[in-house]
């Protein structure tokens, strides 16, 4: 059973680009979180799709979104890419909303430096 | 809170000692509690889960105790071995809306051989 996918592994972009970043969750998984993590900030929630539509949205700037296609794969994106950007953005993928089942599994991260 | 820099609170266990993990979360309406490992250059693996409704889980070496009256939950691993150093996160689940998870600050276990 394949896990949850990111790409890309890693990014370098310039300052005031824009990344798009992409999250194959585990199939028969329909609900997709991104998470924003940085050694002084930790992990922080940044937004949730289920069935397509966003959810619920952390306190990130309207330059973070994301969206959902109907394979339930997700891709986040960052406009004006800013120096703090720079972070490990993490996928999480569960069965749906609100179920227990084993966590939410999390994929290995986009690693994206701006420089 | 949610915060985790450089300054990781650590953990120094010897090998084969058992280790215990302790994380304080926020909210009393939380229901779902999960704990993670990260090793360096990876996402966070899953380790254990408990309800709300549960004080006590077990899984293989592991285990997770919930305390709802003081808001405490705990990771027990018996027989520490090397691999399991790591930074471990605990994350509650809210019961509103969201359903998003709020990791804790992280702990870092190290295990000397």
């Amino acid at each position: 059973k394949a896990g949850v996918t990111q790409t890309p592994r890693y990014l370098i972009k310039t300052r005031g680009q824009q990344v798009t970043l992409s999250c194959s969750p585990i199939s028969g998984h329909r609900s997709v979180s991104w998470y924003q993590q940085t050694p002084g900030q930790g992990l922080q929630f940044l937004f949730e799709y289920f069935s397509e539509t966003q959810r619920n949205k952390g306190n990130f700037p309207g330059r973070f979104s994301g969206r959902q296609f109907s394979n339930s794969r997700s891709e986040m994106n960052v406009s004006t890419l800013e120096l703090g950007d720079s972070a490990l953005y993490l996928c999480a993928s569960s069965l749906g909303r609100g179920a227990f089942n084993y966590g939410y599994t999390f994929g290995s991260g986009t690693r994206l430096t701006v420089v | 809170g949610e915060s985790v820099g450089l300054h990781l609170p650590t953990l120094s266990v010897q090998e084969g000692d058992n280790s215990i993990i302790n994380c304080a979360y926020s909210n009393s309406a939380s229901d779902y509690f999960i704990w993670y490992k990260q090793e360096s250059g990876k996402g966070p693996q899953f380790i254990i889960d408990i309800r709300s409704n549960m004080d006590k889980r077990q899984g293989q070496r592991v285990t997770v105790l919930l305390n709802k009256t003081v808001k405490h939950l705990s990771l027990q691993i018996a027989a520490t071995q090397p691999g399991d150093s790591a930074v471990y996160f605990c994350a509650e689940r809210r019961v509103d809306s969201s359903y998003k998870l709020i990791f804790g600050s992280g702990t870092r276990l190290l295990v000397r051989p």
